[in-house]
């Protein structure tokens, strides 16, 4: 089966940094995604990792160690408008998901950003 | 925006009908995805058409359905309403085979009553 986890909820304070965790237990991997939600509407790409290591994305970035099973999105200077769900999200490798690749989404983590 | 147009934005329909939510993808993407997201739940994976075939299957109804048209637009029906039904119908286009992000859509909110 399928599996990707992530904290339901995080508060953290304008100005700070804050880290979202998401561990996966998935049959292949080819990527990780994350993706950010504002209540009622569309995800909106934030970041793609395929190989271990850090990718930097201005105050973004994203960590993926595939051998854990882990990666984490990291917000730095928070800004209120960061409030919303982030969504950790896995493509399955073809070869386990029917001949083609299929991304699926972990339930999200609310943060909310106090001033 | 990010060019994935769906249509209605809203829907309100009673249980037991039939409906069918359309999606027009990003202009050259030849992948449509299909999501699910009930309150306060992740997006769940429903089904994906690539160039007008269907290509992976995830939690979808035996009620509901999907095509994708030569021009690439695709159409989720969903029959037989129930309650439970009541979500946001997200679309999402990439331009191969999921070898890049999705794109979503703004999504079709639905309420069965």
């Amino acid at each position: 089966g399928q599996n990707i986890d992530q904290p339901t909820e995080m508060t953290a304070t304008e100005g700070a940094i804050v880290q979202i965790n998401c561990t996966y237990q998935t049959s292949g991997f080819n990527g990780l995604f994350w993706y950010q939600q504002h209540a009622g509407e569309a995800p909106t790409f934030l970041s793609y990792n395929v190989l271990d290591g850090l990718e930097e994305k201005g105050r973004f970035s994203s960590f993926l160690s595939r051998s854990k099973g882990y990666s984490y999105l990291l917000l730095k200077e928070l800004q209120m408008k960061d409030s919303a769900s982030y969504l950790c999200a896995v493509r399955l490798s073809a070869g386990f998901s029917g001949g083609y690749n299929k991304l699926i989404f972990g339930a999200g983590t609310r943060l909310a950003v106090h001033p | 925006d990010s060019g994935v147009t769906q249509t209605p934005k809203h829907l309100i329909t009673a249980t037991g009908q039939r409906v069918t939510l359309r999606c027009s993808p990003r202009s050259g993407d030849l992948s449509v995805y299909w999501y699910q997201q009930s309150l306060d739940q992740g997006l769940q994976f429903l089904i994906q058409y690539y160039n007008g075939e269907e290509r992976a299957k995830g939690n979808i109804l035996e009620r509901f359905s999907a095509q994708q048209f030569p021009d690439l637009h695709s159409e989720l029906n969903l029959s037989s309403l129930e309650l439970g039904d009541s979500a946001l119908y997200f679309c999402a286009s990439s331009p191969g085979l999921g070898n890049t992000e999705a794109f979503f859509g703004q999504g079709t909110r639905l309420t069965v009553v």
